[in-house]
């Protein structure tokens, strides 16, 4: 059973570019939640998606945007990129029902030259 | 609103001594407590997770943590640490907002173990 999964790994992208990031969530799971981690910092929430609708929103602004598909894998997308947007973002997926058990993948580790 | 405080940013141990790592939050609510942890160039992996009951939690790789009510802390602790349990471990306290469910995080501990 695959766990999480995010692609890519890495990715270097410049100033005023736009990004997208993918996650596979875990084999059942229905709710993917997307947070970034900057440097020495702890994770922070980014938005949450269930049933395709983003349910729940951290403190970030509109250039972040995500989707969910049916088969529940989701996108993050972030636009007019800001050298303060390089972190790494990582992927959690949950049951709706539970979603307090949070399984997160590896990461996306994005830098902005 | 939640948070989570990480008093100590890195912590040195001796490989087969104590580790108690410390955690205090602010939560209006009953909180929803977790620690993880994350190895260099890894995601998040969960430890344990405490959400009612017992106080005292267990969780993988023989790792516990308390639940203390009035002091707002959920310390983590291991009675006898190896090398392999040197990376960085956060807090983190889940809450409800319009009937979602978030996870706000402590900007973590670093363990390093000494030989």
């Amino acid at each position: 059973d695959a766990g999480v999964t995010q692609s890519p790994t890495h990715l270097i992208k410049t100033r005023g570019q736009q990004v997208t990031l993918r996650c596979s969530p875990k084999s059942g799971h229905d709710t993917v939640s997307w947070y970034q981690q900057a440097l020495g910092q702890g994770p922070q929430f980014i938005f949450q998606y269930y049933e395709e609708e983003e349910r729940q929103r951290g403190n970030f602004p509109d250039r972040f945007s995500g989707h969910q598909f049916p088969n529940y894998s989701s996108e993050l997308n972030v636009n007019a990129l800001l050298l303060g947007d390089s972190a790494l973002y990582l992927c959690a997926s949950s049951l709706f029902s539970g979603t307090w058990e949070q399984y997160f993948g590896p990461g996306t580790r994005l830098t902005v030259t | 609103a939640q948070s989570v405080t990480q008093p100590d940013i890195h912590i040195t141990v001796s490989e087969g001594a104590s580790l108690e790592l410390r955690c205090n939050y602010s939560y209006g609510a009953t909180p929803y407590l977790f620690w993880y942890v994350q190895s260099p160039g890894q995601g998040l992996q969960l430890l344990l997770k405490y959400f009612s009951g017992d106080t005292l939690v267990q969780g993988i790789k023989g790792f516990e943590a308390e639940f203390k009510r009035s002091q707002s802390s959920f310390n983590l602790r291991k009675p006898s640490v190896h090398w392999s349990d040197a990376a960085e471990y956060f807090c983190a306290v889940g809450g409800t907002n319009s009937g979602y469910s978030t996870l706000t995080f402590g900007k973590g501990t670093m363990l390093l173990v000494s030989p």
